[in-house]
């Protein structure tokens, strides 16, 4: 199985901030990788897939990029809103595997 | 609007069977695959199953094979986890999934039903 590995696992920030958050994958996965954010007791909801893709709707303060094995997760400016986990997730091959997950929590 | 409502969670005994449900509407169901994700109390994220268009296609985590199945009726816009000989540590919130149109990401999700396996 693919092992996904996320950094940093908390990350404290300020409205405004730009924050980086990395996955990496145990092996190779293309570009077949995407992010979620989470908030508690609510669903999981996309922001990016295929790596570097928008989801429709998602604030173009998120963006992400990598291939193969190193990936991030980058929110321009930090917004009230952003306070979450994040996960990455790969689908190059099965079993599909989620990341531990980043916590943002307020500075 | 795309929506997906879970039904079915509950407590059951260790070594019991449940089945989830999961209600499908606002898009052509039979035209995506869908999966199963869970999550344990305050922790994060487990891939479960998947399924194909047509049902021809079944993928499942290793802890669950044998176990559960994965189902589903393009008739009745559902998707099903038939959960059997269920254990401690299958307890969490269960979270119906659909793919994206253009790959396995997850773009829909429902709002999950809550298992508990304990005596």
């Amino acid at each position: 199985d693919i092992q996904m590995t996320q950094s940093p696992s908390t990350l404290s920030a300020s409205v405004g901030d730009r924050v980086t958050i990395t996955c990496r994958a145990s092996q190779s996965i293309s570009s077949w990788l995407a992010w979620y954010q989470q908030k508690p007791g609510k669903a999981p909801k996309l922001l990016i897939y295929k790596a570097s893709s928008l989801e429709s709707g998602v604030p173009s303060r998120f963006s992400g990029s990598g291939s193969g094995t190193e990936f991030t997760l980058t929110i321009s400016s930090l917004q009230p809103d952003d306070f979450a986990t994040y996960y990455c997730q790969q689908y190059n091959s099965y079993p599909f595997t989620f990341g531990p997950g980043t916590k943002v929590d307020i500075k | 609007e795309v929506q997906l409502v879970e039904s079915g969670g509950g407590l059951v005994q260790p070594g019991g069977s449940l089945r989830l449900s999961c209600a499908a509407s606002g898009f052509t169901f039979s035209s995506y695959w869908m999966s199963w994700v869970r999550q344990a109390p305050g922790k994060g994220l487990e891939w479960v199953a998947n399924i194909k268009q047509d049902g021809s296609e079944k993928y499942y985590v290793d802890s669950v094979k044998g176990r559960f199945t994965i189902s589903r009726d393009n008739a009745k816009n559902s998707l099903y986890l038939q959960m059997n000989s269920l254990r401690a540590e299958d307890t969490a919130v269960y979270y119906c999934a659909r793919s994206h149109y253009y790959d396995s990401s997850l773009d829909y999700w429902g709002q999950g039903t809550l298992v508990t396996v304990s005596s």
